[in-house]
């Protein structure tokens, strides 16, 4: 059981914009940073967006990160085939003392 | 260019211990933390700890305290997480990944290590 809850699959056609969400509580989402990471199959995750809605060099403005209270979500617009792959959220718990993630969602391109 | 490379597959027994390391280039190794995250088979990640390249802080997930061990060599700008007690729950990709900094998330990932505890 994840202490940050993610649908575990999600889907859309090419072009199409597609959103996922991460709920947690006020001691993660609530009063810390969101991060995003995508896995494509059988490599290791890659930072998707940091603090909340911040992309790293090289990711495209087709991907896009939001946070509102406890819950947080992740948008892909213009949906590409290479875009299927596993997504997982991840948050600092203060409660914790440590990382916590969602327990990912698989996004399938139709 | 920055890159982690990590060691190769472990086959151990149930109570033996592993340990896996992770040796970073094309950057100042001191400068940067090293997470741990492992992901069993078919499930999602799960971090295990955080280890400061600089001085050496350590960080553990409540999990894991008392079996977990992070260390670093800054002589050979490497990273080693050793974990004791094996048991077959303890099968999964372990992979290092590069902490930027505290809220800039994980930048650079090592390609992962399969860890498998059988009997």
């Amino acid at each position: 059981q994840s202490v940050l809850t993610q649908p575990p699959s999600a889907s859309g056609t090419p072009g199409q914009r597609v959103t996922i969400s991460c709920s947690g509580s006020s001691s993660n989402i609530g009063s810390n940073y969101v991060y995003w990471y995508q896995q494509l199959p059988e490599t290791a995750p890659k930072l998707l967006i940091y603090r909340n809605n911040q992309r790293p060099s090289g990711v495209p403005d087709r991907f896009s990160g939001s946070k509102s209270g406890t819950s947080a979500s992740l948008a892909i617009s213009g949906l590409r085939s290479e875009d299927e792959a596993d997504y997982y959220c991840a948050a600092w718990d203060d409660s914790l003392s440590g990382w916590v993630f969602g327990g990912g969602t698989k996004l399938t391109v139709l | 260019q920055v890159q982690l490379v990590q060691s190769g597959a472990e086959v151990k027994k149930p109570g033996a211990s592993v340990k896996v390391s992770c040796k970073a280039s094309g950057y100042t190794f001191t400068s940067y933390g090293i997470s741990w995250v492992r992901q069993a088979p078919g499930q999602g990640l799960e971090w295990m700890g955080w280890i400061s390249a600089y001085n050496g802080n350590t960080n553990y997930a409540q999990k894991l305290q008392g079996r977990v061990t992070m260390t670093t060599d800054t002589s050979t700008s490497t990273a080693y997480m050793e974990l004791r007690s094996l048991r077959s729950d303890d099968t999964a990709v372990y992979y290092c990944a590069r902490e930027m900094g505290a809220t800039l998330g994980w930048d650079v990932w090592g390609k992962g290590t399969t860890v498998t505890v059988s009997s």
